[in-house]
């Protein structure tokens, strides 16, 4: 599975944005990034995904850069909600790896009152 | 839809015992997994099932075994516990078809064994 890289931490004040980033250099083709995040004593839950383009959604957006080698995780106003370890994952689209999800250490983001 | 669900949330355990960690979706998933979680990392994948019948191994499979007769019910069997299998226990599914849906995750059983 191709690796990604990701900060250990980053700190932010409640209600400014957040830039979470991560370098994927080595992605292939049919590999997809998914951002993950674990709030304290919970289980994962999903944030977003994208293949090429930007993506929106409710939580978050996702800026892949063009040559998709890296990614940025965007809050566009955190709360104190979003303390959380952020993941960022490579999955394959394709071929016998199920799409499983290979997590790594992530980004313990901190928000401050 | 009460989602994915796990059973007990602790359990303690003495060195040698077996026990069944509970896992249920009622979302119709086809796609259910196991995974582990030791302090400060990230999840690593035990087993998981691709079907009802259908079960293959992960990253760390030994000293699990899991069974999937059902659609809903994915259970892990700790066969004889050991301390290195003191850990918190994800269970998660998701829809088939594309590789890119979303996994859904339970709570967790933190399972510590002595």
């Amino acid at each position: 599975d191709a690796k990604t890289t990701q900060p250990n931490s980053m700190e932010s004040n409640e209600e400014e944005p957040v830039h979470l980033p991560c370098n994927h250099s080595t992605i292939s083709g049919t590999d997809y990034i998914h951002w993950y995040r674990q709030l304290p004593s919970q289980g994962p839950e999903y944030v977003i995904h994208g293949l090429t383009s930007n993506v929106n959604n409710r939580m978050a957006s996702l800026a892949i850069a063009e040559d998709r080698k890296s990614s940025t995780l965007i809050l566009h106003r955190a709360t104190l909600r979003d303390a959380a370890v952020y993941y960022c994952i490579l999955r394959s689209a394709g071929g016998t790896s199920y799409g499983k999800l290979t997590f790594g250490q992530g980004t313990i983001l901190t928000v401050h009152p | 839809n009460a989602g994915v669900t796990q059973t007990p949330k602790f359990q303690v355990l003495k060195t040698g015992q077996s026990m069944t960690l509970q896992c249920a979706q009622d979302m119709n998933h086809e796609y259910m997994s196991w995974y582990r979680q030791d302090p400060g990392m990230g999840l690593r994948l035990i087993h998981y099932s691709v079907g009802a019948g259908i079960t293959d191994q992960g990253e760390v499979p030994n000293g699990y075994n899991v069974s999937r007769s059902t659609t809903e019910d994915f259970p892990l069997r700790l066969l004889s516990a050991a301390p290195s299998q003191t850990s918190v226990y994800f269970c998660a599914s998701r829809y088939g078809g594309s590789s890119y849906n979303e996994q859904f995750f339970g709570p967790g059983t933190r399972l510590t064994v002595l």
